[in-house]
């Protein structure tokens, strides 16, 4: 069975920390990674998805890498400020029809 | 944009009662899923669908069931509900090929009484 693990469980950092959340998985067998945020109490907002043909994907301060060969992937944020404070949940797809198995996501606070 | 919609941000149901979360889309995407989410548990997935009147089991389907008769429309069925089904309800869309990116919707927070 399909396991997502990711760590921390949760880091607070000051602004303008560079920081890193990792993601694992067991299942080498992936279509897609995706990284997600997710707002107390609202649905989640998908950042970044790799394909399994790439190694990395760019949006503005977010970075997201893929390692299919060790399972694992990495969600980097630069300069990180306090909007970015949310849980942050990566999710494996491992078929074209889109279905995901998530991980328990970090949950990261950014104080000013 | 996608706009993927939910009947209701909160809901409260006693228990017995047939409970009906409804999710509209508007992107004519073929698969739609029901998640829900639990702390501790993660986001596990409940249903999906991959074409109208087709349904597919997920990891968690006992007390629920599908129906799927209108691209745009998914709804997941509660036939009686029990206090464990207390939870939070994502619906999300993707449409097959492509880059498969998911979008969901706002949730629905169902409490069982």
């Amino acid at each position: 069975k399909q396991e997502v693990t990711q760590i921390p469980a949760a880091l607070s950092v000051p602004e303008g920390e560079n920081l890193v959340l990792n993601c694992s998985f067991t299942d080498s067998a992936i279509y897609n990674l995706q990284w997600f945020r997710q707002d107390p109490g609202k649905g989640l907002t998908s950042l970044l998805l790799i394909q399994s043909s790439q190694r990395e994907q760019t949006s503005g301060r977010l970075n997201a890498s893929l390692d299919k060969s060790s399972g694992r992937s990495t969600l980097y944020i630069a300069a990180s400020q306090p909007g970015d404070s949310a849980t942050y949940l990566c999710a494996h797809g491992g078929t074209s029809y889109g279905k995901l198995t998530f991980g328990q996501g970090t949950i990261l606070t950014v104080h000013p | 944009d996608v706009k993927v919609t939910q009947s209701s941000r909160y809901l409260v149901k006693r228990t017995g009662e047939k409970v009906f979360l409804e999710c509209v889309q508007d992107m004519d995407h073929e698969n739609m899923f029901w998640y829900r989410q639990d702390p501790g548990l993660g986001l596990r997935l409940i249903y999906f669908s991959y074409d109208v009147k087709m349904k597919e089991k997920g990891d968690i389907p006992e007390g629920y069931s599908v129906s799927r008769e209108k691209k745009e429309r998914f709804s997941l069925i509660l036939e009686s509900a029990s206090t464990n089904q207390t939870s939070m309800y994502l619906c999300a869309t993707v449409t097959s090929g492509g880059t498969n990116t998911q979008y969901f919707g706002p949730g629905t927070r169902l409490t069982v009484l």
